[in-house]
């Protein structure tokens, strides 16, 4: 099993849409949590990050943990054409240093 | 762009050339990543540096060769190297303290004939 799950998508929505891209994990020791949107030809860049459970919000993105369950999600309201890349789900443990573990993506497409 | 630059953006190599890809960081950080990323595949940490000293090495073939000169430059050496390592490299950097805000580059598309 892997650490962390994530569907790959492609996924493709209309413009205006609202979006829930998820990950599940297994290791219950992960505290922190981390959206990066990677579009194609360029580097991840971190995108929403949140601690233990909970939600936050920035913008039309939302960001829910919900650790009783390992399980995460993002949430684009109103997305845009311009929200088409790849999303990546990563969290990371306490104490943990510097290792981030990673899910595979998902793609996304906001059609017109 | 980010902060985060690495050089050259394509490589196509042969096995038995000897490339090196190179990472800046104009953003101050301490720590600098080497992550290896393949298609439908998580991304893979394969190097970590803390104020220029390897804190992580993970099970990464002897082909690859990190070194970091600086807090600001990290060099990948490549040698030997097989088909399968034919991916997307990605450089990234975090502040010491911040271990999860990683900025990434833009990568570097390596194809090994």
């Amino acid at each position: 099993q892997k650490e962390v799950e994530q569907d790959p998508g492609p996924l493709s929505v209309p413009e205006g849409a609202i979006v829930s891209l998820n990950c599940t994990y297994s290791n219950s020791a992960f505290q922190y949590f981390m959206w990066y949107r990677q579009y194609s030809r360029k580097g991840p860049e971190l995108l929403m990050y949140t601690y233990s459970s909970g939600n936050k919000e920035d913008g039309r993105f939302t960001a829910q943990v919900d650790k009783s369950s390992k399980y995460i999600s993002l949430f684009i309201r109103d997305s845009q054409p311009s929200d088409s890349a790849t999303y990546l789900c990563a969290m990371s443990v306490t104490g943990g240093g510097n290792k981030l573990t990673f899910g595979t993506g998902t793609q996304l497409k906001v059609e017109l | 762009e980010t902060g985060v630059t690495q050089t050259p953006r394509h490589l196509v190599m042969g096995m038995t050339n000897k490339k090196s890809l190179k990472c800046e960081q104009h953003l101050g950080h301490n720590a600098m990543y080497w992550y290896k990323q393949s298609a439908k595949k998580p991304l893979e940490l394969m190097f970590v540096y803390n104020f220029k000293e390897q804190t992580e090495n993970n099970s990464v073939p002897s082909r690859f060769s990190p070194e970091c000169p600086n807090s600001s430059h990290l060099f990948l050496h490549l040698h030997t190297l097989q088909p399968e390592d034919s991916a997307l490299y990605l450089c990234a950097s975090s502040p010491r303290g911040s271990l999860d805000t990683q900025y990434f580059g833009p990568g570097t598309r390596l194809t090994v004939l």
